[in-house]
């Protein structure tokens, strides 16, 4: 089992649609969640963060984690074209041997057609 | 502006040889990263530095290597037990506590030929 896993793609929606990506992670002592965007050939840029339970919304993403169920997700909503690209999710831990590197699922490449 | 330099972009290897990959930043953080990244993979993690003159191996450590002799610095050597080096090499850095983002740089591609 892998340590993130996201849920495999590739992901179409139509513009204007909401587009729903999850993750979840096995380490129960994880502390720091992220969602990251990445463009062909690009490197990775944040978007959006998470620390505790329940939702956080910035714009048109909201963010989602429920640590009971060790899940987190990412909805864009009003998606547009130009939210087409991979989006991975990382997962940090603070204490021990996890403290401070992350570690990242495969990646979810979202297309949105206009 | 703060940020963090990858250099080179682009960089061609030939079988046997060692090459460094650079990496700088200016954001005064302490810890810094090195990712690997195949096609259609997700990020995975080769070095990780918490402070100067300290630093674990992550996931894939075989055939790298790191030195942190400066703050600024974290410089990644693909030696040749490296047996398939081909892939996008990421630099990252944070604060070491985990509690913020990680700040990439643009990447090297390397390239075996």
């Amino acid at each position: 089992q892998k340590e993130v896993e996201q849920n495999s793609g590739p992901l179409s929606v139509p513009e204007g649609a909401i587009a729903s990506l999850n993750c979840t992670y096995s380490d129960r002592g994880s502390q720091s969640f992220f969602w990251y965007r990445q463009y062909s050939g690009k490197s990775p840029e944040l978007i959006m963060f998470i620390y505790s339970n329940g939702d956080k919304e910035d714009g048109r993403f909201t963010a989602q984690l429920n640590k009971a169920s060790q899940y987190v997700s990412l909805l864009i909503r009003d998606s547009q074209p130009s939210d087409s690209a991979t989006y991975l999710c990382a997962v940090r831990g603070v204490f021990n041997t996890n403290a401070g590197k992350s570690t990242f699922g495969d990646g979810t490449t979202l297309t949105v057609k206009p | 502006d703060g940020g963090i330099t990858q250099s080179p972009k682009y960089l061609f290897r030939k079988e046997g040889q060692n090459v460094t990959l650079s990496c700088e930043q200016n954001l005064n953080h302490d810890a810094m990263y090195w990712y690997r990244q195949d096609p259609g993979q997700g990020l995975r993690l080769i070095y990780y530095s918490q402070i100067v003159n300290d630093f674990q191996k992550g996931d894939i450590a075989e055939g790298y290597s790191v030195s942190r002799e400066k703050k600024e610095s974290f410089p990644l050597t693909v030696t040749s037990a490296q047996k398939n080096p081909t892939a996008f090499y990421l630099c990252a850095s944070s604060t070491p506590t985990g509690s913020t983002e990680a700040f990439f740089g643009q990447g090297t591609r390397l390239t075996v030929v």
